[in-house]
């Protein structure tokens, strides 16, 4: 039983594409997050939704743009995608019960723009 | 805004502890958490301290001090399935409860 999934695992596409990541959890959680980590292993925030609203918007291009149809479903749509886009992109969920945060993450969507 | 600093090579070998400090300035602070990552995978939690002292689980602790800022994971009796990045984590409490990452620490543990 996968807490939390992604799809597709691996995305490889040409600049200038749009594209999209799914991300889906069973564990009942009410935030969900997308996270990028570069080649460098640099883990960074981008989005997180609690309860389907938007809480946290880092600063990232308006060409991502996130959308969380119910509380277990976060997806991702990248227009225009550019050669710096290519990252590895890792949902995650976490219920926040305010005492100990443990946050799940999916196994990542690899994505490279050609 | 927020920042955290650790080392980012470490090397030890099998059977040895080894200990990854980290520090952080924020704006606003809840708890510090501390992940697991293999080449590979996907970060996976391990921790969290929201008050000063340590916390044990198995051959993993963690200790936070608010005071100074600083925390670190304490693995003993390593192994080799140990390898891996490890990565600290504030969460704030002033934006949402977002959690910013450090850069990570990699790990290699030697025969």
């Amino acid at each position: 039983d996968t807490a939390v999934s992604q799809t597709p695992k691996y995305l490889v596409t040409q600049m200038g594409n749009d594209k999209s990541i799914k991300c889906e959890q069973n564990l009942g959680h009410d935030t969900m997050y997308w996270y990028k980590q570069d080649s460098k292993k640099f883990l960074k925030i981008m989005f997180s939704y609690n309860n389907k609203e938007l809480i946290i918007n880092e600063t990232v291009p308006n060409r991502f743009s996130p959308k969380s149809p119910d509380k277990a479903h976060l997806n991702l749509h990248i227009n225009s995608l550019e050669l710096g886009d290519s990252a590895v992109y890792f949902c995650a969920s976490s219920q926040e019960t305010g005492a100990g945060e443990a946050q799940y993450f999916g196994p990542g969507t690899r994505l490279t723009v050609l | 805004g927020q920042s955290l600093e650790q080392p980012s090579e470490v090397t030890a070998v099998e059977g040895a502890i080894v200990q990854i400090n980290c520090t952080y300035q924020t704006s606003g602070f809840y708890g510090l958490s501390w992940y697991q990552q293999h080449d590979g995978g996907a970060p996976t939690f391990l921790s969290y301290n929201a008050l000063d002292g340590l916390e044990e689980t198995g051959r993993f602790s963690s200790f936070l001090s608010r005071s100074d800022s600083y925390g670190y994971l304490l693995l003993q009796e390593l192994q080799m399935k140990d390898s891996a990045s490890y990565f600290c984590a504030v969460r704030d409490d002033t934006n949402a409860g977002k959690s910013t990452f450090g850069d990570g620490t990699t790990l290699t543990v030697k025969p």
